[in-house]
């Protein structure tokens, strides 16, 4: 089982929804990522989150560091925000090697 | 341009040939680290840099692959003798001292092709 699970794989969703990408981690963790990466692209950091919630634009990230998870939201969503979002956390005993996972595509059509 | 610099962005390489990958960090930043994507793969850590130390190289093969970071200059992944499954985005990421308050800056990466 990989450390580091995201839901779902894929995701399709007309433009103006309102978009949850999840993360759950079986790891003690210092902190969480959440990254974007456009095809061909390479990687924007969006959030790093030790507790709490983040929110930047249309985009919220929460995390609950007793369940290890976390949640990417997208509200408003737009045919740029098609991407795929990546979930990585930063290890409690190696807190700069970071474990990823695989991804979830997003595609917001118009 | 204030972000982490790759180059070049794409790289073929012969079997058997070299590959050298650069990457200059964010101005400021003493930390470099190093990660392969494999296609359809999640990206997997490689080594971690501080100025003329590898700090963890771990993930990195023990052969064929090299990495460094001098004092002055961008830090080089060399792959010797390259092979088809050499063949991946090989992203570079940096960061201050204080990686917990600033977190990391990633670059576009350096997509390697092994024909």
């Amino acid at each position: 089982k990989n450390e580091v699970e995201q839901s779902p794989q894929n995701l399709t969703a007309q433009e103006g929804e309102f978009i949850t990408i999840n993360c759950s981690y079986s790891v003690g963790i210092s902190a969480l990522h959440w990254l974007q990466q456009h095809p061909g692209g390479g990687i924007v950091s969006l959030f790093m989150l030790s507790s709490g919630k983040k929110k930047h634009g249309r985009l919220i990230a929460t995390i609950n560091i007793q369940e290890k998870h976390s949640s990417l939201h997208i509200t408003a969503s737009h045919p740029r925000d098609s991407a795929v979002y990546i979930c990585a956390v930063a290890h409690m005993d190696s807190n700069y090697q970071l474990i990823w996972g695989a991804g979830t595509k997003l595609i917001i059509k118009p | 341009n204030a972000g982490v610099m790759q180059n070049p962005r794409h790289l073929v390489r012969r079997r058997g040939q070299e590959a050298r990958l650069r990457c200059s960090p964010v101005k400021g930043h003493s930390h470099v680290y190093w990660y392969r994507q494999l296609p359809e793969e999640g990206l997997k850590f490689m080594v971690y840099l501080q100025k003329e130390n590898i700090i963890d190289e771990s993930g990195m093969p023990k052969e064929r692959f090299s990495a460094e970071f001098p004092k002055e200059g961008p830090s080089i992944l060399r792959i010797q003798q390259v092979v088809r499954g050499d063949s991946a985005a090989y992203f570079c990421a940096s960061s201050p001292l204080d990686r917990s308050n600033y977190g990391y800056t990633f670059g576009s990466g350096t997509r390697l092709t092994v024909v």
